[in-house]
């Protein structure tokens, strides 16, 4: 069974800075799907970044980018120039390309941004 | 579009009752899911409904059962609530195929005493 682990359970960043939030994950599988999902106080979950796991290419969107890591079992997503709108929980999420369907997504990270 | 919709959204039951909880999408999605949210644990699956007609078990299934009504509608239903099952309910779906998101409703907060 596929896990997924975020080590750091919470992280600061000063506004306007850069933060890095890991993740790893673990697999036997050679085609799957990675995500970075955000949930604000909200409760919503917003999808941040995906990465295909047959692609080289990190996946950029905006101010966030993934460092992917395929043997490793590495991806980590790079916040820049923090914004107060940024503090949130962020989960790392695993997706096999196969026939399940399911998400499995790792325990979260709380990330605080001071101004 | 509304998205993904869950009612209700808050709801104290007592342990031994029973309620279902809703949940619709308007987008024509295929495939949609139900998991829960509990604190330290990230979210898990409880089912899932890969297209109108099927349902399969999820991480966590023992105590629930769902049924995917349309492909607009699927519900979630507790039998007989016990306080393990306190927790914060999400339905989502999406289109069929691993490469795409899932789309999430605001989520359900379920307390059972």
């Amino acid at each position: 069974a596929q896990t997924v682990t975020q080590s750091q359970p919470e992280m600061s960043v000063q506004e306007a800075e850069t933060v890095t939030l890991s993740c790893t994950y673990d697999t036997s599988e050679s085609d799957y799907y990675l995500f970075w999902y955000k949930q604000p106080p909200s409760r919503q979950m917003i999808l941040v970044i995906r990465q295909e796991a047959y692609k080289q290419q990190n996946a950029t969107e905006n101010r966030f980018s993934v460092n992917f890591q395929k043997a490793a079992k590495s991806f980590s997503l790079k916040i820049s120039d923090s914004q107060l709108g940024d503090a949130a929980m962020y989960f790392c999420a695993y997706r096999s390309g196969g026939s399940n369907y399911k998400l499995t997504f790792g325990k979260g990270t709380l990330l605080t941004v001071n101004p | 579009n509304a998205g993904v919709t869950q009612t209700p959204k808050f709801q104290v039951l007592k342990t031994g009752q029973s309620m279902t909880l809703q949940c619709a999408q308007d987008m024509n999605h295929n495939s949609m899911y139900w998991y829960r949210q509990d604190p330290g644990m990230g979210l898990r699956l409880i089912y899932y409904s890969a297209s109108e007609g099927t349902t399969d078990k999820g991480e966590v299934p023992n105590g629930y059962n769902v049924s995917r009504l349309n492909k607009r509608e699927f519900s979630l239903r507790l039998e007989s609530a016990a306080p393990s099952q306190t927790s914060v309910y999400f339905c989502a779906s999406s289109v069929r195929g691993a490469s795409y998101e899932q789309y999430f409703g605001p989520g359900t907060r379920l307390t059972v005493t």
